[in-house]
Protein backbone atom coordinates (compact mmCIF):
# COMPACT_ATOMS: atom_id res chain seq x y z
CA UNK A 1 0.00 0.00 0.00
CA UNK A 2 0.83 3.74 -0.44
CA UNK A 3 3.32 5.07 2.46
CA UNK A 4 3.83 8.74 3.62
CA UNK A 5 7.09 9.35 5.45
CA UNK A 6 7.51 12.36 8.21
CA UNK A 7 10.29 13.18 9.28
CA UNK A 8 11.64 13.84 12.32
CA UNK A 9 9.41 11.69 14.08
CA UNK A 10 10.37 13.74 17.09
CA UNK A 11 12.18 17.33 17.50
CA UNK A 12 13.01 19.45 20.92
CA UNK A 13 13.62 23.15 20.22
CA UNK A 14 13.73 26.36 22.06
CA UNK A 15 11.43 29.18 22.43
CA UNK A 16 11.57 31.35 19.28
CA UNK A 17 13.33 29.40 16.93
CA UNK A 18 11.51 27.84 13.86
CA UNK A 19 11.14 23.98 12.94
CA UNK A 20 10.32 22.02 10.22
CA UNK A 21 8.54 19.27 9.64
CA UNK A 22 8.43 17.50 6.32
CA UNK A 23 6.23 14.73 4.64
CA UNK A 24 6.84 12.84 1.59
CA UNK A 25 4.69 10.65 -0.33
CA UNK A 26 6.79 7.35 -1.42
CA UNK A 27 6.04 5.69 -4.61
CA UNK A 28 2.97 8.02 -5.38
CA UNK A 29 1.97 11.41 -6.24
CA UNK A 30 0.05 13.45 -4.31
CA UNK A 31 -1.15 16.61 -5.31
CA UNK A 32 -3.15 17.31 -2.40
CA UNK A 33 -1.96 16.83 1.43
CA UNK A 34 -3.69 17.78 4.66
CA UNK A 35 -1.50 18.59 7.88
CA UNK A 36 -3.05 18.19 11.38
CA UNK A 37 -2.36 18.64 14.59
CA UNK A 38 -3.18 16.32 18.09
CA UNK A 39 -3.02 16.87 21.64
CA UNK A 40 -3.31 14.39 24.09
CA UNK A 41 -5.96 12.44 24.82
CA UNK A 42 -7.58 14.63 21.81
CA UNK A 43 -8.76 14.39 18.44
CA UNK A 44 -6.81 15.21 15.52
CA UNK A 45 -7.61 18.76 14.26
CA UNK A 46 -6.74 19.44 10.40
CA UNK A 47 -4.66 22.85 10.42
CA UNK A 48 -4.33 23.34 6.45
CA UNK A 49 -4.73 21.77 3.32
CA UNK A 50 -1.42 21.74 0.81
CA UNK A 51 -1.85 21.95 -2.19
CA UNK A 52 0.74 21.46 -4.96
CA UNK A 53 2.19 24.00 -6.99
CA UNK A 54 -0.68 26.79 -4.95
CA UNK A 55 -1.49 28.21 -1.87
CA UNK A 56 -2.35 26.21 1.40
CA UNK A 57 -5.71 26.67 2.38
CA UNK A 58 -6.21 27.35 6.19
CA UNK A 59 -8.20 26.36 8.64
CA UNK A 60 -10.27 28.94 10.85
CA UNK A 61 -8.16 30.17 13.50
CA UNK A 62 -5.46 28.56 12.22
CA UNK A 63 -2.39 30.99 11.61
CA UNK A 64 -0.95 30.71 8.58
CA UNK A 65 2.25 33.23 9.33
CA UNK A 66 2.96 30.95 12.15
CA UNK A 67 2.49 27.48 10.35
CA UNK A 68 4.14 27.89 6.73
CA UNK A 69 3.09 25.24 4.67
CA UNK A 70 5.18 24.64 1.41
CA UNK A 71 4.09 22.26 -1.19
CA UNK A 72 6.85 22.25 -3.80
CA UNK A 73 6.90 18.98 -5.35
CA UNK A 74 3.91 16.37 -6.08
CA UNK A 75 6.37 13.80 -3.24
CA UNK A 76 7.16 16.70 -0.90
CA UNK A 77 4.84 19.11 1.60
CA UNK A 78 6.68 20.85 4.62
CA UNK A 79 5.27 22.39 7.72
CA UNK A 80 7.64 25.13 9.75
CA UNK A 81 6.41 25.88 13.10
CA UNK A 82 7.83 29.65 13.12
CA UNK A 83 8.78 31.71 16.41
CA UNK A 84 7.31 27.96 17.84
CA UNK A 85 6.40 28.34 21.85
CA UNK A 86 5.81 25.60 24.47
CA UNK A 87 2.17 25.98 23.47
CA UNK A 88 3.13 25.06 20.09
CA UNK A 89 4.53 21.45 21.43
CA UNK A 90 2.13 18.59 20.00
CA UNK A 91 1.58 15.90 17.66
CA UNK A 92 2.29 17.28 14.06
CA UNK A 93 0.46 14.38 11.25
CA UNK A 94 0.50 14.82 7.57
CA UNK A 95 -1.51 12.64 5.36
CA UNK A 96 -1.94 12.36 1.73
CA UNK A 97 -4.08 11.13 -0.84
CA UNK A 98 -3.82 7.83 -1.69
CA UNK A 99 -6.34 7.26 -5.10
CA UNK A 100 -6.81 3.28 -4.57
CA UNK A 101 -8.63 3.43 -0.83
CA UNK A 102 -8.74 7.34 0.34
CA UNK A 103 -5.70 8.40 2.40
CA UNK A 104 -2.90 7.50 4.16
CA UNK A 105 -1.22 9.31 7.62
CA UNK A 106 2.70 9.24 8.29
CA UNK A 107 3.60 8.52 11.26
CA UNK A 108 3.82 11.85 13.06
CA UNK A 109 6.03 14.34 14.64
CA UNK A 110 5.92 15.29 18.32
CA UNK A 111 6.97 18.44 18.79
CA UNK A 112 8.28 20.15 22.19
CA UNK A 113 9.24 23.70 22.74
CA UNK A 114 11.20 24.28 25.81
CA UNK B 1 -14.69 18.76 14.24
CA UNK B 2 -15.62 16.61 11.27
CA UNK B 3 -20.12 15.99 11.47
CA UNK B 4 -19.68 12.54 12.23
CA UNK B 5 -20.94 10.83 15.57
CA UNK B 6 -19.62 8.07 17.08
CA UNK B 7 -19.52 7.05 20.81
CA UNK B 8 -17.08 8.38 23.42
CA UNK B 9 -15.71 4.57 23.97
CA UNK B 10 -16.54 1.34 24.39
CA UNK B 11 -14.68 -1.74 26.61
CA UNK B 12 -15.29 -5.08 25.49
CA UNK B 13 -13.20 -8.61 25.94
CA UNK B 14 -10.84 -10.32 24.02
CA UNK B 15 -12.73 -12.91 21.47
CA UNK B 16 -16.27 -10.48 21.30
CA UNK B 17 -17.63 -8.85 18.38
CA UNK B 18 -16.99 -5.24 18.65
CA UNK B 19 -19.66 -2.97 16.70
CA UNK B 20 -18.76 0.85 16.44
CA UNK B 21 -21.61 3.04 15.06
CA UNK B 22 -20.75 6.23 13.22
CA UNK B 23 -23.38 8.83 12.15
CA UNK B 24 -23.15 10.91 8.99
CA UNK B 25 -26.62 12.68 8.46
CA UNK B 26 -24.77 15.15 6.16
CA UNK B 27 -22.92 12.92 3.51
CA UNK B 28 -22.76 13.48 -0.22
CA UNK B 29 -23.20 11.75 -3.07
CA UNK B 30 -19.84 10.95 -4.21
CA UNK B 31 -18.70 10.47 -0.55
CA UNK B 32 -17.02 7.18 0.64
CA UNK B 33 -16.79 6.42 4.10
CA UNK B 34 -13.74 5.24 5.91
CA UNK B 35 -12.48 4.03 9.00
CA UNK B 36 -9.22 4.60 10.56
CA UNK B 37 -7.44 3.12 13.37
CA UNK B 38 -5.12 5.19 15.60
CA UNK B 39 -2.62 3.94 18.52
CA UNK B 40 -0.94 6.60 20.80
CA UNK B 41 1.80 8.42 19.31
CA UNK B 42 1.08 7.12 15.63
CA UNK B 43 -0.30 8.63 12.78
CA UNK B 44 -4.01 7.26 11.83
CA UNK B 45 -3.86 3.20 9.65
CA UNK B 46 -6.49 2.90 7.41
CA UNK B 47 -8.93 -0.03 8.08
CA UNK B 48 -11.94 -0.37 5.76
CA UNK B 49 -13.85 1.86 3.28
CA UNK B 50 -16.86 1.17 1.55
CA UNK B 51 -20.29 3.18 -0.44
CA UNK B 52 -23.07 0.66 0.62
CA UNK B 53 -24.10 -2.40 2.11
CA UNK B 54 -21.27 -4.66 3.38
CA UNK B 55 -17.46 -4.35 2.79
CA UNK B 56 -15.54 -7.01 4.43
CA UNK B 57 -11.47 -7.41 4.45
CA UNK B 58 -8.99 -9.54 6.52
CA UNK B 59 -9.40 -7.22 9.46
CA UNK B 60 -12.88 -5.98 9.80
CA UNK B 61 -16.71 -5.31 7.98
CA UNK B 62 -18.45 -2.37 7.09
CA UNK B 63 -22.02 -2.52 7.48
CA UNK B 64 -23.42 0.90 5.17
CA UNK B 65 -27.46 1.06 5.02
CA UNK B 66 -29.10 2.12 2.08
CA UNK B 67 -29.88 5.80 3.36
CA UNK B 68 -26.00 6.00 4.09
CA UNK B 69 -26.80 8.04 7.05
CA UNK B 70 -24.74 5.55 9.49
CA UNK B 71 -22.10 2.92 8.91
CA UNK B 72 -20.87 0.32 11.54
CA UNK B 73 -17.65 -0.88 11.62
CA UNK B 74 -17.27 -4.41 12.92
CA UNK B 75 -14.23 -5.99 14.51
CA UNK B 76 -14.52 -9.52 14.85
CA UNK B 77 -13.07 -11.50 18.12
CA UNK B 78 -10.90 -8.66 18.63
CA UNK B 79 -7.89 -9.24 21.17
CA UNK B 80 -5.92 -6.77 23.69
CA UNK B 81 -3.81 -4.91 20.67
CA UNK B 82 -7.25 -4.14 19.16
CA UNK B 83 -7.41 -1.39 21.91
CA UNK B 84 -6.94 1.91 20.31
CA UNK B 85 -9.16 5.21 19.18
CA UNK B 86 -11.28 4.63 15.94
CA UNK B 87 -12.31 7.12 13.59
CA UNK B 88 -14.99 7.56 10.50
CA UNK B 89 -14.76 10.24 8.35
CA UNK B 90 -15.81 10.74 4.58
CA UNK B 91 -13.45 11.29 1.73
CA UNK B 92 -14.50 14.57 0.94
CA UNK B 93 -14.25 16.14 4.72
CA UNK B 94 -11.28 15.29 6.19
CA UNK B 95 -11.84 16.60 9.62
CA UNK B 96 -11.86 14.13 12.60
CA UNK B 97 -14.46 13.92 15.08
CA UNK B 98 -14.26 12.53 18.34
CA UNK B 99 -13.25 8.88 17.43
CA UNK B 100 -14.33 5.84 19.49
CA UNK B 101 -11.80 4.67 22.77
CA UNK B 102 -12.14 1.34 22.62
CA UNK B 103 -10.57 -0.46 25.46
CA UNK B 104 -10.51 -4.51 25.27
CA UNK B 105 -9.90 -6.42 28.55
CA UNK B 106 -8.42 -9.66 29.38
Amino acid sequence: GAVVSQHPSWVICKSGTSVKIECRSLDFQATTMFWYRQFPKQSLMLMATSNEGSKATYEQGVEKDKFLINHASLTLSTLTVTSAHPEDSSFYICSAEWPVDGYTFGSGTRLTVV
Amino acid sequence: LAKTTQPISMDSYEGQEVNITCSHNNIATNDYITWYQQFPSQGPRFIIQGYKTKVTNEVASLFIPADRKSSTLSLPRVSLSDTAVYYCLYNNDMRFGAGTRLTVKP
